[in-house]
């Protein structure tokens, strides 16, 4: 059973950095790769960045200078640390499994797992 | 960046009625078009990939299709538990997601 959660604290200081963990089972992180979206309340999701599974990573361009993904595979866990936070920076964080297909053509990839989400504040 | 449009805002259907939802992309994506529903406090589900291909364990009255910068999410009679939020996202660069349709039961 493919399960994904994630943990972190709710609240953060402006200017502060985030950080989230999201720990993995019923898969394996050199199998797939892990995302990391985030939803404002009432909003679309934003996807943030993703993990491969060969342990390389890709970012948003519009969070690039702010983000860092990284992961322990022997805990089956996935790392997001994000700095200097704003209060536009509220909302619930996710991560997710990205699964490939392909029709016959180029490999693409959808989110077909995603965890609780995080709820995370910025407020002094 | 691939930008998604996603129409309508929100809609309002009877119990059985067929419902449509549109999503336009900003450019080709190649049929790398996915639809997610997101009920209150919950986190989205995957319901269509590949524009067409329904997830596993989706009712079939939930299907995709379009091609190109076009696509669309057909509910064929819509039920009570299919109330909630909608997301196109594409997958051809990376991620990208619609802004979201709301559907409630009349």
């Amino acid at each position: 059973q493919v399960q994904l959660k994630e943990s972190g604290p709710g609240l953060v200081q402006p200017s502060e950095t985030l950080s989230l963990t999201c720990t993995v089972s019923g898969f394996s992180l050199t199998s797939y790769s892990v995302s990391w979206v985030r939803q404002p309340s009432g909003k679309g999701p934003e996807w943030m960045g993703r993990m491969w599974y060969d342990g390389d990573t890709a970012y948003n361009s519009a969070l690039k200078s702010r983000l860092s993904i990284s992961r322990d595979t022997s805990k089956n866990q996935v790392f997001l640390k994000m700095n200097s936070l704003q209060t536009d920076d509220t909302g619930t964080y996710y991560c997710t499994r990205d699964l490939a297909y392909s029709g016959g053509g180029p490999y693409y990839y959808v989110m077909d797992a995603w965890g609780q989400g995080a709820s995370v504040t910025v407020s002094s | 960046d691939i930008q998604m449009t996603q129409s309508p805002a929100s809609l309002s259907a009877s119990l059985g009625e067929t419902v449509s939802i549109e999503c336009l992309a900003s450019e080709g994506i190649s049929n790398s078009l996915a639809w997610y529903q997101q009920k209150p406090g919950k986190s989205p589900q995957l319901l269509i990939y590949g524009a067409s291909s329904l997830q596993d364990g989706v009712p079939s009255r939930f299907s995709g299709s379009g091609s190109g910068t076009q696509y669309s999410l057909k509910i064929s009679g819509m039920q009570p538990e299919d109330e909630g939020v909608y997301y196109c996202q594409q997958g051809y660069k990376y991620y990208t997601f619609g802004a979201g349709t709301k559907l409630e039961l009349k």
